[in-house]
């Protein structure tokens, strides 16, 4: 159980283009999730916490209207990076806290995407 | 603000080889403490947590226990096998920051046959 997945795994787009990235609870529903970007070799940083049906918060330093959160339902969150640039490129990984855990500030995290910008 | 502080690596072992990887803390309430683990390619995850002080956690002959006085949460694990090739990350998460994640830098480990 708690199994996280994002769409696509890695993607790559030209420069000024928009790319969505999505990220699924599979079995259990999920009222926050979180998206983080990891560079290479480092740790992981959040950018934004996303909460279903509501505006996602965003860490400072973090452009609200360069990556745009969405979470519509319990289960799904997407992350779309607008206007990406080659210093968008970065691995988004997502995560997803059970909400009908008594444990609810473990986090469940997906995959990642690997995002590359030419 | 919250922080951890993890060992930089790469940490390079032989196999059966005894294995820690520091990690210490600040935080402005009393958090819950994770580690957790990055194979190569793929995402996080959870290898072992404790929440409260004294509390150990262990998982896959890993280890960890909750130091509230070193305010420290050192990963240790006896013989370690080639699979344990990984990047390990400290985390903690703070009740008075939102619940957050807050991660350490991340430590990689290379265990050779």
């Amino acid at each position: 159980g708690a199994v996280v997945s994002q769409h696509p795994s890695w993607v790559i787009c030209k420069s000024g283009t928009s790319v969505k990235i999505e990220c699924r609870s599979l079995d259990f529903q999920a009222t926050t999730m979180f998206w983080y970007r990891q560079f290479p070799k480092q740790s992981l940083m959040l950018m934004a916490t996303s909460n279903e049906g509501s505006k996602a918060t965003y860490e400072q330093g973090v452009e609200k209207d360069k990556f745009l959160i969405n979470h519509a339902s319990l289960t799904l969150s997407t992350l779309t990076v607008t206007s990406a640039h080659p210093e968008d490129s970065s691995f988004y990984i997502c995560s997803a806290r059970d909400s009908g855990r008594r444990s609810y500030n473990e986090q469940f995290f997906g995959p990642g995407t690997r995002l590359t910008v030419l | 603000g919250d922080s951890v502080t993890q060992m930089e690596g790469p940490v390079t072992l032989s196999e059966e080889a005894f294995l820690t990887i520091n990690c210490t803390y600040t935080a402005t309430g009393y958090p819950s403490l994770f580690w957790y683990v990055q194979y190569p390619g793929e995402g996080l995850q959870l290898l072992l947590k404790a929440t409260k002080a004294d509390d150990k956690g262990s998982n896959k002959g890993f280890e960890a226990t909750y130091r509230k006085e070193t305010t420290s949460f050192h990963l240790e694990k006896g013989s370690v096998q080639v699979s344990d090739s990984a990047v390990y990350f400290c985390a903690l998460s703070d009740g008075a920051a939102g619940n957050k994640l807050t991660f350490g830098g991340g430590t990689r480990v290379l265990v050779k046959p």
